[in-house]
């Protein structure tokens, strides 16, 4: 299958200092990335969809100054948390979906995740 | 307002068995719906999803779902479990509630023993 990696795989920072984190997608192209937080038990928030060469598409109530996201390319999408606090402190998941077809296959490839430390 | 339930935290199966991981969910509109499972070490994986169309949905690894609009759910199954199954799955439904907001549940764990 398709394989979507993230860099780091863990990072720790402090407090007010900006974090981020890259997604590549490795072995396919892919239009459409999105960013996932994953909280300590274990619940998932989607927190944007980026499509290459556009600005990304907040899910309702994620601060987009926050949480910058860039999609330069079609394998490479970056979520930076700008001014990190403790409470940003999670698992940050990317993904990647690839369309094919015209859209007769379309499917989700996970990264492995980030954990973001911010002391 | 919306919001996913999965019932059960935990749901345990004997090798063999049919499974179900139970989903409700409260919108107003009309909802997407997905499956997610996520292994140990293996990371998250997409499943299946309900946009429109077939009540029906048929994913990866043998799953399937069904959308049944009346009782509001979107419960997960599987005619024969696998050691293999044993993960955490998530349910999530996407709607539109004045900006698109998807919303996941807490996740039901799954082992299946053999």
């Amino acid at each position: 299958g398709a394989v979507v990696s993230q860099h780091p795989s863990r990072v720790i920072c402090k407090s007010g200092t900006s974090v981020k984190i890259e997604c590549r997608s490795l072995d396919f192209q892919a239009t459409t990335m999105f960013w996932y937080r994953q909280f300590p038990k274990q619940s998932l928030m989607l927190m944007a969809t980026s499509n290459e060469g556009s600005k990304a598409t907040y899910e309702q109530g994620v601060e987009k100054d926050k949480f910058l996201i860039n999609h330069a390319s079609l394998t490479l999408s970056t979520l930076t948390v700008t001014s990190a606090h403790p409470e940003d402190s999670s698992f940050y998941i990317c993904s990647a979906r690839v369309e094919i077809s015209g859209g007769a296959v379309n499917e989700q490839f996970f990264g492995p995740g980030t954990r973001l430390t911010v002391l | 307002a919306q919001s996913v339930a999965q019932p059960e935290d935990q749901v345990n199966v004997a090798e063999g068995n049919p499974l179900t991981v139970k989903c409700t969910y409260s919108v107003s509109g009309n909802p997407y719906l997905f499956w997610y499972v996520q292994y140990p070490n293996r990371g998250l994986q997409f499943l299946l999803k309900y946009i429109t169309g077939d009540n029906l949905v048929k994913g990866s690894y043998g799953f399937e779902a069904e959308f049944n609009k009346s009782q509001t759910s979107f419960h997960l199954k599987k005619p024969s479990a696998l050691v293999s199954d044993s993960a955490l799955y998530f349910c999530a439904v996407r709607a539109y509630t004045g900006g698109f907001k998807t919303i996941f549940g807490a996740g039901t764990r799954l082992f299946v023993k053999a």
